[in-house]
């Protein structure tokens, strides 16, 4: 079935540090790919998100291209702030299957 | 504002008490989902709701129930058959199955 395998946590980096947080993905048909961020005691809320191939989404300084020759969705941003501090998930949905979450990345930026 | 709402934010209760979380949307989504999340780690899916009237069992529904009476709200039964119920609830909703989820702010059960 579909899955999503994104880079284990926990990372930190200091402030306007460059990040990048790997996320690759298996999937039968033509998914779209998503990121979310947690922050602490708080639900999901949506980053940013990608239809088909070659679609970049962003927000908030962060981007993520959806790759399907390596079926890929890293996110990045170019400077980090302290407010970045959270989890992220990347996950994908079709309309065949219900939403797959990969486990989380911790991000912890310091000053 | 449209949104999703759950409540409590934070539920104490005795063991072998059943307890029901709360999850409304007025975003006039069809489908509705429940997630646990345990600390420091990914979302597991519980139940999810399709339609009014018709739900299905997630990975772990084990210990769980649920009713799907109105389009907006998808309550959760935690029972008394679930053995390791203290956790972060998560609930979720979207337009169809397989779109983007929204989700609720969570509600955290420490059971005593």
């Amino acid at each position: 079935g579909d899955s999503v395998t994104q880079m284990e946590g926990p990372v930190t980096l200091s402030e306007e540090a460059f990040l990048t947080i790997n996320c690759t993905y298996t999937a039968t048909g033509y998914p779209s790919l998503f990121w979310y961020v947690q922050y602490p005691g708080e639900g999901l809320q949506l980053l940013l998100k990608a239809t088909k191939a070659d679609d970049k989404g962003s927000n908030k300084g962060f981007e993520a291209t959806y790759r399907k020759e390596t079926t890929s969705f890293h996110l990045e941003k170019g400077s980090v702030q302290v407010s970045d501090s959270a989890v992220y998930f990347c996950a994908l949905s079709d309309n065949n299957n219900d939403m797959r979450f990969g486990a989380g990345t911790r991000l912890t930026v310091k000053p | 504002d449209g949104g999703i709402t759950q409540s409590p934010k934070y539920l104490f209760r005795k063991e072998g008490q059943n307890v029901t979380l709360s999850c409304e949307q007025n975003l006039n989504h069809d489908a509705m989902y429940w997630y646990r999340q345990d600390p420091g780690q990914g979302l597991r899916l519980i139940y999810y709701s399709q339609i009014v009237n018709d739900f299905q069992k997630g990975d772990i529904a084990e210990g769980y129930s649920v009713s799907r009476e109105k389009k907006e709200s998808f309550p959760l039964t935690v029972t008394s058959a679930q053995k390791n119920p203290t956790a972060f609830y998560l609930c979720a909703s979207s337009i169809g199955w397989g779109n983007e989820q929204f989700f609720g702010p969570g509600t955290r059960l420490t059971v005593l």
